[in-house]
């Protein structure tokens, strides 16, 4: 099993609806988990960091933390097309080093 | 701040060419990584430094690869000599010992012919 698992997509989302992601892992990487966006061309930029389970909120940006179940979601509401990019799952065991997912394609359709 | 700069940002090289990527972290950030990206593999760590000092270089792929970081404002990832399947896109990132993620620099796309 890979340490951080997400689905390739594209996934795709009409303007306005709420836009899911997932990602597990594996016993390796359980400490911190951390949710980036990267723009095709461009660098991975930081959304969210999740530390304990439950939800944490920010804006449109929702990141859900299931221990339990090993595994981490990010839902984003009233998706526009400028969320449409590549959505990179990252997780610690513990150390400063993130194992990242291949990441998910996000489109959202106008 | 001007962030986490790379240099150069595009690098042609040909094959057995010696291969030098820059950065230049965030000031006061005390850990520094380098990741290669490719369709194939994704994000993959490649090294780590906290103070200057490398911890993790398990991600080095060969004896090819070297990085070094001679002082808390540079450091720098070797690659000689460069094979074709070098060819990604080379990230560093530097981080602060709290809460809180790692800031990308913009990449170096190192195309190997």
């Amino acid at each position: 099993q890979k340490e951080v698992e997400q689905n390739s997509g594209p996934l795709s989302v009409p303007e306005g609806a709420i836009a899911s992601l997932n990602c597990t892992y594996s016993d390796r990487v359980s400490q911190s988990f951390f949710w980036y966006r990267q723009y095709s061309g461009k660098s991975p930029e930081l959304i969210m960091s999740i530390y304990s389970n439950g939800d944490k909120e920010d804006g449109r940006f929702t990141a859900q933390l299931n221990k339990a179940s090993q595994y981490v979601s990010l839902l984003i509401r009233d998706s526009q097309p400028s969320d449409s990019a590549t959505y990179l799952c990252a997780a610690t065991g513990g150390t400063y080093k993130y194992i990242f997912g291949t990441g998910t394609r996000l489109k959202v359709l106008a | 701040d001007a962030g986490v700069i790379q240099s150069p940002r595009h690098e042609v090289t040909e094959m057995g060419q010696e291969v030098t990527l820059r950065c230049k972290p965030i000031s006061g950030h005390d850990y520094l990584f380098w990741y290669r990206q490719t369709m194939m593999r994704g994000l993959e760590l490649l090294i780590y430094f906290n103070n200057n000092v490398p911890i993790d270089d398990s991600g080095m792929p060969e004896d090819r690869f070297s990085a070094k970081m001679p002082n808390a404002s540079f450091s720098t990832l070797k690659i000689q000599p460069s094979e074709p399947r070098d060819s990604a896109v080379y990230f560093c990132a530097s981080r602060d010992s709290g809460l809180g993620g790692y800031t990308f620099g913009s990449g170096t796309r190192l195309t190997v012919v």
